[in-house]
């Protein structure tokens, strides 16, 4: 049982680059959650969904956007990266909410 | 998270008992949380406290709770090194009509010999 799983673990951007982070879950979880984790300011909730086909801002969604096509997936865009979009992402499930699952984090270095 | 408040740093010597407080702004929160981070991985549920409840106990970990406060704290007892790790504080705000898991910023604590 895998439980979480981001990828990639690692990326480096340079400005106005592309990307997208993958959170794959096996947990059957209704609700996913995209987080972003900077050192002092705790983890800020991005975007997240509460089942397949929807999605919500969270705290901080601009510059982001997100896709729950599949139950099992919760996809994080950047579509032109800043550097102030360095930090870890951290990608979470949960049947109840509260109880979150999270995955081992993406670190993005954005130049 | 500005809604839930924790100091950032906690220092101990091993063997003693570690303190964790937090305080959070919605009195209708059901469930409170206490969540884990060891460095390089990501957070782990560690305990969770019912609104309900004024106190849950869980081998070395005492959650207290005072909702007239809006007061939340993490009693780890003999606390080991391998204890040192950032904790988190969290509660689930309604908002929209969906339940948003709010964390604080995080108190690392931090066990020295």
């Amino acid at each position: 049982n895998a439980g979480v799983t981001q990828t990639p673990k690692f990326r480096v951007l340079k400005t106005g680059q592309s990307m997208t982070l993958l959170c794959a879950q096996d947990m059957n979880h209704e609700y996913m959650y995209w987080y972003r984790q900077d050192p002092g300011m705790g983890l800020r909730l991005i975007h997240y969904s509460v089942g397949e086909g929807t999605t919500a801002k969270g705290e901080v969604p601009d510059g982001y956007n997100v896709s729950r096509l599949k139950k099992q997936n919760f996809l994080l865009g950047l579509e032109s990266a800043a550097p102030s979009q360095t930090s870890v992402y951290f990608c979470a499930s949960s049947y109840i909410p509260g109880e979150l699952f999270f995955g081992e984090g993406s670190r993005l270095t954005v130049l | 998270g500005e809604d839930v408040e924790q100091s950032l740093f906690l220092s101990v010597r091993e063997g003693d008992s570690s303190v964790i407080n937090c305080t959070y702004t919605d009195s209708s929160s059901t469930y409170l949380y206490w969540y884990k981070q060891e460095p390089g991985a990501g957070l782990q549920l560690l305990t969770y406290i019912f609104s309900n409840m004024d106190m849950k106990q869980d081998q070395r970990l005492t959650v207290l709770l005072n909702k007239k406060d809006k007061h939340l704290s993490l009693r780890i007892a003999d606390t080991q090194t391998g204890d040192s790790a950032i904790y988190f504080c969290a509660e689930t705000l309604i908002s929209g009509g969906s339940y948003i898991p709010t964390f604080g910023r995080g108190t690392s604590l931090i066990v020295h010999p």
